[in-house]
C-alpha cells in the first residue's frame, strides 16, 4: 500500500524562527513526485514545493526548502524566517509517474506561527 | 488565465436528496480529479476523468456517487440520496497533461448534509 505519514499533527513557533515538518512516505515504485501543499483557514489548496524523485538536488522555493532522503523515504519541508501568513495546514503528498496520477496525501501538520 | 473553479462555495441538503457539485478546469487542461476530505484528515482520491471518459472511478463509493466531465461544460460530481457521512469538504483539480505537470486546485465545494 502507498502511504504518507505525518508525525507531527500540530507544531507552533515564534515569527522568524525557522521549522522544519517531517515526512514519511512509502511506496515501492522508483519514480514519483513529492508535494508539499499549505491549506491556510480558506481551505484552498497552494502547492507550496515539488520534487522529482529522480533528482538528487533539493528543491527550493524561496524561504522553503526540502531535505528529500530517498532511500529513507523522508521529505521534510524547512520553512526559513516564518512568517505570520504561513499559519495553516501542510500536507505531504507523492504521486506515481506514468500511472494514474492520483495524489496520494498524509494526514497534514496544523502550523500556528506566533507573533 | 483563471484558475480551477468549484461551485457552489458551499452547499447544504437535508438528508436523502441530492447533491451536484461543479468544477471548470483551468483552460487547456483536460485531466480531472475529484478528493474528499473528511474533517481533520488529508484529501483522499475519488475519480479521476479525461473529456468525456472516467479513467480511475477506484476512490468513489460504488452506490450513490458519479461523475462525469462532458465533452463541453464542467465536470459534475453527482451524490444522491446524500447522507451524514458525506459531508466533506469535495475538491478538484485540474491537470494539463499526464504525469508531467502540476495538479492545480480549486477552492473546494464544502456540502453539509443536514
Amino acid at each position: 500500500a502507498q502511504t504518507v505519514t505525518q508525525s507531527q499533527p500540530e507544531m507552533s513557533v515564534q515569527e522568524a524562527e525557522t521549522v522544519t515538518l517531517s515526512c514519511t512516505y512509502d511506496t515501492s515504485e522508483n519514480n514519483y513526485y513529492l508535494f508539499w501543499y499549505k491549506q491556510p483557514p480558506s481551505r484552498q489548496m497552494i502547492l507550496v514545493i515539488r520534487q522529482e524523485a529522480y533528482k538528487q538536488q533539493n528543491a527550493t522555493e524561496n524561504r522553503f526548502s526540502v531535505n528529500f532522503q530517498k532511500a529513507a523515504k523522508s521529505f521534510s519541508l524547512k520553512i526559513s524566517d516564518s512568517q505570520l501568513g504561513d499559519t495553516a495546514m501542510y500536507f505531504c503528498a507523492f504521486m506515481i509517474m506514468n500511472r494514474d496520477d492520483k495524489i496520494i496525501f498524509g494526514k497534514g501538520t496544523r502550523l500556528h506561527i506566533l507573533p | 488565465n483563471a484558475g480551477v473553479m468549484q461551485n457552489p462555495r458551499h452547499l447544504v441538503r437535508r438528508r436523502g436528496q441530492e447533491a451536484r457539485l461543479r468544477c471548470s478546469p483551468m483552460k487547456g487542461h483536460s485531466h480531472v480529479y475529484w478528493y474528499r476530505q473528511l474533517p481533520e484528515e488529508g484529501l483522499k482520491f475519488m475519480v479521476y476523468l479525461q473529456k468525456e471518459n472516467i479513467i480511475d472511478e477506484s476512490g468513489m463509493p460504488k452506490e450513490r456517487f458519479s461523475a462525469e466531465f462532458p465533452k463541453e461544460g464542467p465536470s459534475i460530481l453527482r451524490i444522491q440520496q446524500v447522507v451524514r457521512g458525506d459531508s466533506a469538504a469535495y475538491f478538484c483539480a485540474s491537470q494539463r497533461s499526464r504525469s508531467t505537470d502540476t495538479q492545480y486546485f480549486g477552492p473546494g465545494t464544502r456540502l453539509t448534509v443536514l
